[in-house]
C-alpha cells in the first residue's frame, strides 16, 4: 500500500522555523518527484515546491522562495520541508504527494500536517 | 502564472442527478489537466488525469473532458459518496495550479 505519513507541524511564531518531514512506503520512491502542496483552513490548494528524483532540481512558489528549503533522502525514503522566517499567512495544512517524473498530477497524498504561524 | 476559474463554486444536486463542473485556463494547457475529490478533514483524491484519463479505482460515473483552456467534470448519476469539494489543477507549467473548487452540496 502506498503511504506518504507528513510530520513536524505546529504552532510557531511569526519569523520562526519549523521543519517538515514525510516518510514514504509502499512504492520505490526514486521513481518520483515529490512535491508539497498546502491548504489554508477552508480554502483551496497551493502548489508549494517539487523536488525531482535525484535532488538536483528544486522549484519553488514565488510565495516561499529564499525562505523554503525542499530535499529529499533516497536512503530513507524521506522528504522534507524546512521553512524559515515563517509569516502568518503561511498558517495551512501541508501535504506531500508525489508524481511521475516531470509535470504531472499526484496520485497520492499524506494525510496532512498542520502548520499555524500566531504570535 | 496560469490561473485556473472554476464554476460555478457551490453546485446543489440530488442523488441520480448528472453533474457537471467547468475549469477554466487563463491560456492552453493543451491536455494537462487533473480533477481531484476532497471530503472535509481528508486529502485530495485524484479522479482524472490528462484531462480525460480516468484513474485506477474511480468509478466510472466520473469523466472528464477538453483541452486546450476549456475542461469538463461530469458525474453522470451523483451518489450519496459524491457530496465532496472538486478541484482542477494544470500541469502544463510551473507553478503547477489549481483552480479554486466546486462544492457540491446535496439539494
Amino acid at each position: 500500500e502506498v503511504q506518504l505519513v507528513e510530520s513536524g507541524g505546529g504552532l510557531v511564531q511569526p519569523g520562526g522555523s519549523l521543519r517538515l518531514s514525510c516518510i514514504a512506503s509502499g512504492f520505490t520512491f526514486t521513481n518520483y518527484w515529490v512535491h508539497w502542496v498546502r491548504q489554508t483552513p477552508g480554502k483551496g490548494l497551493v502548489w508549494v515546491s517539487r523536488i525531482n528524483i535525484d535532488g538536483s532540481s528544486t522549484v519553488y512558489a514565488d510565495s516561499v522562495r529564499g525562505r523554503f528549503t525542499i530535499s529529499r533522502d533516497n536512503a530513507q525514503n524521506a522528504l522534507y520541508l524546512q521553512m524559515n522566517s515563517l509569516r502568518v499567512e503561511d498558517t495551512a495544512v501541508y501535504y506531500c504527494t508525489r508524481g511521475p517524473p516531470d509535470y504531472s498530477s499526484f496520485d497520492s497524498w499524506g494525510q496532512g500536517t498542520l502548520v499555524t504561524v500566531s504570535s | 502564472d496560469i490561473q485556473m476559474t472554476q464554476s460555478p463554486s457551490t453546485l446543489s444536486a440530488s442523488v441520480g442527478d448528472r453533474v457537471t463542473i467547468t475549469c477554466r485556463a487563463s491560456q492552453s494547457i493543451k491536455s494537462w489537466l487533473a480533477w481531484y475529490q476532497q471530503k472535509p478533514g481528508k486529502a485530495p483524491n485524484l479522479l482524472i488525469y490528462k484531462a480525460s484519463s480516468l484513474q485506477s479505482g474511480v468509478p466510472s460515473r466520473f469523466s472528464g473532458s477538453g483541452s486546450g483552456a476549456e475542461f469538463t467534470l461530469t458525474i453522470s448519476s451523483l451518489q450519496p459518496d459524491d457530496f465532496a469539494t472538486y478541484y482542477c489543477q494544470q500541469y502544463s507549467s510551473n507553478p503547477l495550479t489549481f483552480g479554486g473548487g466546486t462544492k457540491v452540496e446535496i439539494k
